[in-house]
């Protein structure tokens, strides 16, 4: 079985231009989930989709936001680039249930953005 | 919400000794608690996890520990091996299966 994909891997961007990356969850998977990781903050929850719907935000700007296609794939935009949001963009992927057994999030590679 | 403090933020240890990891959780109402690897270069690969209906799982050189009561969860990693460096995440969620994780702590395995 095929694991979760990202792409690109690695983007280089300058300040005030917008990205858009890309997550493909493992076949059979509905939920993405989408994370920030940077040295000084950890690994951080931006946002959940399940079924081509929001189900869970974290403390993000407006300027991130996300989206989920009908085959469960993900992607998820950043406007007007910052410096501070250089970092790892890292993608998870459940079967989204909820149930007991059925929760766990796998991860992909991610995607290192550098916003110069 | 939720907060996930992870302590010590550096581990070494000799090949073959044990290493253990602890976490500490604030939300009573957390009830999945997993265990995560990186890498260098890569993405974190769940290693183990415990629900709150369990208080120890074992996998081969792995265990989890969990202790509801004082809000803390452990990791065990017997025999370590050189390939155990790593860096190791504890994270902890609740009803709507949203991670908040720990900081991460630096694993060095010394041949």
């Amino acid at each position: 079985k095929a694991g979760v994909t990202q792409t690109p891997r690695y983007l280089i961007k300058t300040r005030g231009q917008q990205v858009t990356l890309s997550c493909s969850p493992i076949s059979g998977h509905r939920s993405v989930s989408w994370y920030q990781q940077t040295p000084g903050q950890g690994l951080q929850f931006l946002f959940e989709y399940f079924s081509e719907t929001q189900r869970n935000k974290g403390n993000f700007p407006g300027r991130f936001s996300g989206r989920q296609f009908s085959n469960s794939r993900s992607e998820m935009n950043v406007s007007t680039l910052e410096l501070g949001d250089s970092a790892l963009y890292l993608c998870a992927s459940s079967l989204g249930t909820r149930l007991a057994g059925e929760n766990e999030q796998f991860f992909g590679p991610g995607t290192r953005l550098t916003v110069l | 919400g939720e907060n996930v403090e992870q302590h010590p933020s550096t581990l070494s240890v000799q090949e073959g000794d044990s290493a253990v990891i602890k976490c500490t959780y604030s939300d009573s109402a957390s009830n999945y608690f997993p265990w995560y690897k990186q890498e260098l270069g890569k993405g974190p690969q769940l290693i183990i996890d415990i629900r709150s209906n369990v208080g120890e799982k074992k996998d081969q050189r792995i265990a989890v520990t969990l202790n509801k009561t004082a809000k803390h969860f452990s990791l065990h990693i017997t025999e370590t091996q050189p390939e155990d460096s790593a860096v190791y995440f504890c994270a902890a969620a609740g009803a709507n299966s949203k991670l908040t994780f720990g900081k991460g702590i630096t694993l060095s395995v010394r041949p």
